[in-house]
Order: structure tokens, then C-alpha cells, then sequence
């Protein structure tokens, strides 16, 4: 059971380079997040996607971008790192189907130096 | 204040203790909470959800009183492979988008 899969699992970044990360669940949902969570400061809603093609800001959108590219794939982009986006991500997903737990992928490690 | 309050412990129990986290939360029309469960360096997983008149599964009772804005979670018997980072969230939205808040994190540790 893949659940919700994210990719990738760590990466180094230069102040100023972009990157996307990929998230795809199989479990059909609708609604799909993005969060970051650093120390400290829980977690935090950076985008979310209600259904597809809709997305919608979180509480802490600037600097990240995303793309509901269909119904199973949800990708968030860095279009210039900043050493304040070192941060572990993680993607979710939820569906009223599924009784609205939310899901969660195993996070991605990003550090931008 | 934070829409979501809880103690960030650590709490440092002996194997067999019973303890209880709180969680407080702000917004009167939050319409459902949940415990998650977040071991180090991995994703949150739902532990349960907690409804008004209480629920028990196994060890965990969770608990809400919707007068004080509180929830609590409550573990018996507490085994080493509870210690974990406990999560209160809280939800005001409704259908299919999860409109929620997840707190800080209660950091337990159970020793042996």
C-alpha cells in the first residue's frame, strides 16, 4: 500500500536554485497539502488543493508555488531557495471517503545553504 | 495566543505510568480533533479521533470538553514504544477539505 509518496526523500540546495517536489497518493482523494514543519513551530500549511484543479494559499505560501497537476499528483515548487525554506516537507492527502484522516508521505529534507 | 496550545513536555515516564496530555484550542466552532502520533524523523500518523462523549481504544482514551476548548489523551500502561511526539489537531472546516491546525507537539518519553 503506497499510500501518499513523495519525492525526494533529502536534498542540498544553493540560495537561488529552484526545485520541484513531487507528491502523488493512490487513494483517490480529493484534497491534497502541502506543510512544512521546522522546530518548535508545528506544523504549517504552505498550500492546500480542495479538489482537483483547485489550489488555494495556506498559512505560509510565499516563496513556494504548486501545481494539481491531476487527481493523484500535487507538486510544490521553490522557484529561488532561501535558507529560511530549510525545512522538512511533507505532503497529505484527505478525503471525506476515507473518513478525513489525514494522510501523510515520510516528508522531505531540505537544506538550503 | 495560538489557535492550538499544548505543552511541549518532555515528559519522562517510567514503563506502566498512566499520563495524560492536555490541549487547548480557540476557536469555538472547531467541529472535530484528532491525536496524532509522530515518531522522530517520520510522518504523523492518526492515533484517534475524539468525540464529545469520549472514545477509548486499547490504552488511549481521548477526551473533549467542548465548554473549556480542551482535549485530552490519557495512556495507561505506558510501553517503551509509546514514546512519541503526540499532536493535537483541530478542525473548523467541513466535507472534504480538512481545515485544520495541528498543535506543537507533546514530546513523550517512556523509560525503563
Amino acid at each position: 500500500n503506497a499510500g501518499v509518496t513523495q519525492t525526494p526523500k533529502f536534498q542540498v540546495l544553493k540560495t537561488g536554485q529552484s526545485m520541484t517536489l513531487q507528491c502523488a497518493q493512490d487513494m483517490n482523494h480529493n484534497s491534497m497539502y502541502w506543510y512544512r514543519q521546522d522546530p518548535g513551530m508545528g506544523l504549517r500549511l504552505i498550500y492546500y488543493s480542495a479538489s482537483e484543479g483547485t489550489t488555494d494559499k495556506g498559512e505560509v505560501p510565499n516563496g513556494y508555488n504548486v501545481s494539481r497537476l491531476n487527481k493523484r499528483e500535487f507538486s510544490l515548487r521553490l522557484e529561488s531557495a532561501a535558507p529560511s525554506q530549510t525545512s522538512v516537507y511533507f505532503c497529505a492527502s484527505s478525503d471525506v471517503g476515507s473518513g478525513n484522516t489525514i494522510y501523510f508521505g515520510e516528508g522531505s529534507w531540505l537544506t538550503v545553504v | 495566543r495560538k489557535e492550538v496550545e499544548q505543552d511541549p513536555g518532555p515528559f519522562n515516564v517510567p514503563e506502566g505510568a498512566t499520563v495524560a496530555f492536555n490541549c487547548t484550542y480557540s476557536n469555538s466552532a472547531s467541529q472535530s480533533f484528532f491525536w496524532y502520533r509522530q515518531d522522530c524523523r517520520k510522518e504523523p500518523k492518526l492515533l484517534m479521533s475524539v468525540y464529545s462523549s469520549g472514545n477509548e481504544d486499547g490504552r488511549f482514551t481521548a477526551q473533549l470538553n467542548r465548554a473549556s476548548q480542551y482535549i485530552s489523551l490519557l495512556i495507561r500502561d505506558s510501553k517503551l514504544s509509546d514514546s512519541a511526539t503526540y499532536l493535537c489537531v483541530v478542525n473548523k472546516g467541513s466535507g472534504g477539505y480538512q481545515k485544520v491546525t495541528f498543535g506543537t507537539g507533546t514530546k513523550l518519553q517512556v523509560i525503563p
